[in-house]
């Protein structure tokens, strides 16, 4: 069975500072990591993954993730918000046999303060 | 725009009573899956359906139950509704082999059961 964990469930910053959304995993088998931001009344949008290969991965909207096996964890950085990137950050992991089968954290939400 | 769209957007039900949300997933996507929102919580698998049969089950009652079509569109049928099932309901599509490592989500149907 698999388990993420959101450590933070709200994260304030002021705009154009740095941020970092910190995400563990649980898992005994290999799994794709995922980071999914959702706006107020959407769906979920994809940010960026990790399947295998580079630890550091690039996603949309300047947000990127590493991936630390030995600590199992995925934490998403960037290095300067906007007003913007206020939302839900959902860290999720899935099976390599189906991506559609997710498990997902709890969220954090990233307040940016003007 | 994902290509994946849920219908209603929002519906109020009573409580005890039957509700049906449909979702026609994006091109040349033949696997569906599920997921249950509830408010401040991250989505929950519900199940996945993939060339018309079940392919997979969370941790959800039988009085959940689905369908998939010929064309890939699937329904969520939940019986007997209970308060607890007031939540944002999330479809996601994916197509099949190695090179489809991503689900893309629709928009959510809100369920407010009263």
């Amino acid at each position: 069975a698999q388990s993420v964990t959101q450590l933070d469930s709200q994260v304030p910053v002021f705009e154009e500072a740095p941020v970092e959304l910190r995400c563990n995993y649980s898992s005994s088998v290999s799994v794709y990591l995922f980071w999914y931001v959702q706006y107020p009344n959407q769906g979920l949008q994809l940010l960026l993954k990790y399947l295998s290969g580079s630890t550091l991965v690039k996603g949309i909207n300047g947000f990127e993730a590493e991936f630390n096996k030995s600590q199992t964890s995925f934490h998403l950085r960037k290095p300067s918000v906007h007003i913007s990137d206020t939302a839900e950050y959902f860290c999720a992991v899935s099976p390599p046999s189906s991506a559609s089968k997710i498990i997902f954290g709890s969220g954090t939400r990233l307040s940016i303060r003007p | 725009e994902t290509g994946v769209t849920q219908s209603p957007t929002h519906l109020i039900k009573t409580r005890g009573q039957q509700v049906t949300l449909r979702c026609s997933s994006q091109s040349g996507h033949n696997t569906v899956s599920w997921y249950q929102q509830a408010l401040g919580q991250g989505p929950q698998f519900i199940f996945q359906y993939y060339r018309e049969e079940e392919n997979g089950r969370g941790n959800f009652p039988p009085r959940f139950s689905g369908l998939q079509f010929p064309n890939y569109s699937s329904e969520l049928n939940v019986n007997a509704l209970e308060l607890d099932d007031s939540a944002l309901y999330l479809c996601a599509s994916q197509g099949q082999g190695a090179r489809n490592t991503e689900a893309f989500f629709g928009q959510g149907t809100r369920l407010t059961v009263v």
